[in-house]
């Protein structure tokens, strides 16, 4: 069975960091490209991040550009989100996904259950 | 960036309707387009890939068409366990982009 399950999220102080995890299991991790999707409390999806399976491509939504980085673990089959310089409106349940291939330009099949960043002073 | 507008925003439906819900992309997008289900509290779950390919283990009840940049969801039969917020998004280009969402309610 294909599972993902995110953790590290929490409770910070605007202008803090974090460091998000992503850890996959029941299927060959390296082999696809990895997202995250974020959805801010009363609000829609929003797009965060993607990396390639072979970690070469990274893409980054603009309200996260400069502050954010993915990355990914292939020994630990495992996917992180740094989040530095964290604010008010980055506070949102953050999920991550896998696509259906290894490059860019795909859709995502299975999602995590999530985790919680509330970013307040 | 591309813009994804859905339509309606929400809407009301018995048990047994054929609902469809419309996306529309703001430049062309191919078939780059995917459908998600949200149920309150939940995870999103996805639905359809590539416009009109079910992700496995979807029911038949759930269909997509569309290419270019006029797409639509249709639930052939509505049933309790559908009433759900669903999304679109591309994924032709960077930045990937969802729609605002519809919500479907029970009437």
């Amino acid at each position: 069975e294909v599972r993902l399950v995110e953790s590290g999220g929490g409770l910070v102080q605007p202008g803090g960091s974090l460091r998000l995890s992503c850890a996959a299991s029941g299927f060959t991790f390296s082999s696809y490209a990895m997202s995250w999707v974020r959805q801010a409390p009363g609000k829609g999806l929003e797009w965060v991040s993607v990396l390639t399976g072979g970690g070469g491509s990274t893409h980054y939504a603009d309200s996260v550009k400069g502050r954010f980085t993915i990355s990914r673990d292939n020994s630990k089959n495992t996917l992180y989100l740094q989040l530095n310089i964290l604010r008010a409106e980055d506070t949102a349940v953050y999920y991550c996904g896998k696509g259906l291939a290894s490059g860019d330009y795909n859709a995502m099949d299975v999602w995590g259950q999530g985790t919680t960043v509330t970013v307040s002073s | 960036d591309i813009q994804m507008t859905q339509s309606p925003s929400s809407l009301s439906a018995s048990v047994g309707d054929r609902v469809t819900i419309t996306c529309r992309a703001s430049q062309g997008i191919s078939n780059y387009l995917a459908w998600f289900q949200q149920k309150p509290g939940k995870a999103p779950k996805s639905l359809i890939y590539a416009a009109s390919s079910l992700q496995s283990g979807v029911p038949s009840k759930f269909s997509g068409s569309g290419s270019g940049t006029d797409f639509t969801l249709t639930i052939s039969s509505l049933q309790p366990e559908d009433f759900a917020t669903y999304y679109c998004q591309h994924y032709s280009s960077y930045p990937y982009t969802f729609g605002q969402g519809t919500k479907v309610e029970i009437k």
